[in-house]
């Protein structure tokens, strides 16, 4: 059965970076890629960017740009996401969800979510 | 950038049909999937491709795309489809993901 595992709830002060990962079980990680899906407390579901498990490409949101980094670890299966220079309104649950090549980007497994809570 | 427009809520009676939309211009370019999203649960794929349904989904749920507005059909309501609801396209000129605003479904 196809899992994506994300790593525990996490809190940092403002001005720290975090680091949420992704682990892929189940099925060719190479064959897909991963993106990255916030949501804040009552809000909706923001894009934050996009790997390649292919080759290791990323896109990112352009409000994202320069401080967020993904990266994968092939030999674990595994994907990271990190954000820094955090803020109070970086305060959301992080999903990773899976697409796969040659279809349109839609999500068919997502991550159980990982709550990263900014407070001073 | 691209932007979806959807009704931030919704009703509907058990057993009726709830309709869900979803507007962007000219969307019938472009490939719509709904996500529906219950209370402290991650997003679950309910329709892609715009009307295409993942293994498990009931059939009660289907989906449209026309012009300007997408459609996510619920019929036969049941009261576990109270939920918040999302759609989604790829857009190819930024080759980013959209989101909707979303659309909570009460369900009377």
């Amino acid at each position: 059965q196809v899992q994506l595992v994300q790593s525990g709830a996490e809190v940092r002060k403002p001005g720290a970076s975090v680091n949420v990962s992704c682990k892929a079980s189940e099925y060719t990680f190479t064959n897909y890629y991963i993106h990255w899906v916030r949501q804040a407390p009552g809000q909706g579901l923001e894009w934050m960017g996009i790997i390649n498990l292919g080759g290791g490409g990323t896109g990112y949101a352009q409000r994202f740009q320069g401080r967020v980094t993904m990266t994968m670890d092939t030999s674990t299966s595994t994907v990271y996401m990190q954000l820094s220079s955090l803020r109070s309104e970086d305060t959301a649950i992080y999903y990773c969800a899976r697409s796969e090549f040659g279809a349109d980007h839609y999500f068919d497994y997502l991550g159980q979510g990982t709550l990263v809570t900014v407070s001073s | 950038s691209y932007v979806l427009t959807q009704p931030p809520s919704g009703s509907v009676a058990p057993g009726q049909t709830a309709r869900i939309t979803c507007e962007g211009n000219n969307i019938r370019s472009k490939s719509v999937h709904w996500y529906q999203q219950r209370p402290g649960q991650a997003p679950v794929l309910v329709v892609y491709d715009d009307s295409d349904r993942p293994s498990g989904i009931p059939e009660r749920f289907s989906g449209s795309n026309s012009g300007n507005t997408a459609t996510l059909t619920i019929s036969r309501v049941e009261a576990g489809d109270e939920a918040d609801y999302y759609c989604q396209v790829w857009d190819s000129r930024s080759d980013h993901v959209v989101f909707g605003g979303g659309t909570k479904l009460t369900v009377l």
